[in-house]
């Protein structure tokens, strides 16, 4: 068990540019999370993904953001034209099915991304 | 709005003391419940997970879960100063089977 990693760790890019930024969750796991975190504040959902299906997006993922996982595998999260209020740390987690994890369903964070848009 | 309330703490204790952090939670259906230590510059980390009301005890770390008063804590006994982070409490609520609504999360400092 490796853990969830994502690519890049950090990402400084200019303002109007775009950033792509990759998850590869825990093998065994088939859901897939990701969150925004600021500074001072909890992590907020942004969207899920069991296996390839995205099932829910929140309104904070404005029509800027795009997020796939094709083959149930890694996850990619895309934001076009950047703006400065979109500096975050950037999370993926990973959960099992809790159908087969007999019941659990925990959900681990990888080292995240952080975006700095300047 | 689902909300998750924790004090901001700091809580400052010293080394060897118990440390309490307490999180209240606004949605009734609300089913698990997670606690995350997260460092300064780094990733959130899964220390604990309660679903059910009572205590849940790992270690140096207790859950404490009542669903009535909507209420979940966690103690840290024989607190090291390397349990120095800030703790988020974590819910899953009960219209939700996956989204966690976090905490803004307590600064705790253990101090040697």
């Amino acid at each position: 068990d490796t853990g969830v990693s994502q690519d890049p760790r950090h990402k400084i890019t200019k303002r109007g540019q775009n950033v792509t930024f990759r998850c590869d969750p825990i093998s065994e796991h088939n859901r897939l999370y990701w969150y925004r975190q600021t500074l001072g504040q909890g992590p907020e959902f942004l969207t899920y993904f069991q296996n390839e299906a995205q099932l829910e997006k929140s309104r904070l993922l404005s029509d800027r953001f795009s997020a796939e996982r094709p083959k149930g595998s890694f996850s990619t999260l895309e934001i076009q034209r950047t703006e400065q209020g979109d500096s975050a740390m950037y999370l993926c987690a990973s959960s099992p099915n809790p159908g087969w994890a007999g019941g659990r369903d925990e959900q681990y964070f990888g080292p995240g991304t952080r975006l700095t848009v300047t | 709005q689902k909300e998750v309330e924790q004090n901001s703490g700091p809580l400052s204790v010293p080394e060897g003391a118990i440390a309490s952090l307490n999180c209240t939670y606004s949605d009734r259906g609300s089913q698990s419940f997670f606690w995350y230590r997260q460092y300064s510059g780094k990733s959130p980390e899964l220390i604990m997970f309660i679903y059910s009301n009572g205590d849940k005890e790992d270690g140096r770390f207790t859950a404490q879960l009542n669903k009535a008063s909507q209420y979940v804590s966690l103690l840290i006994r024989d607190s090291q100063p390397s349990d120095s982070a800030t703790y988020l409490c974590a819910v899953k609520g009960g219209g939700s089977n996956y989204k966690l609504t976090f905490g803004k999360g307590t600064l705790l400092t253990v101090n040697p």
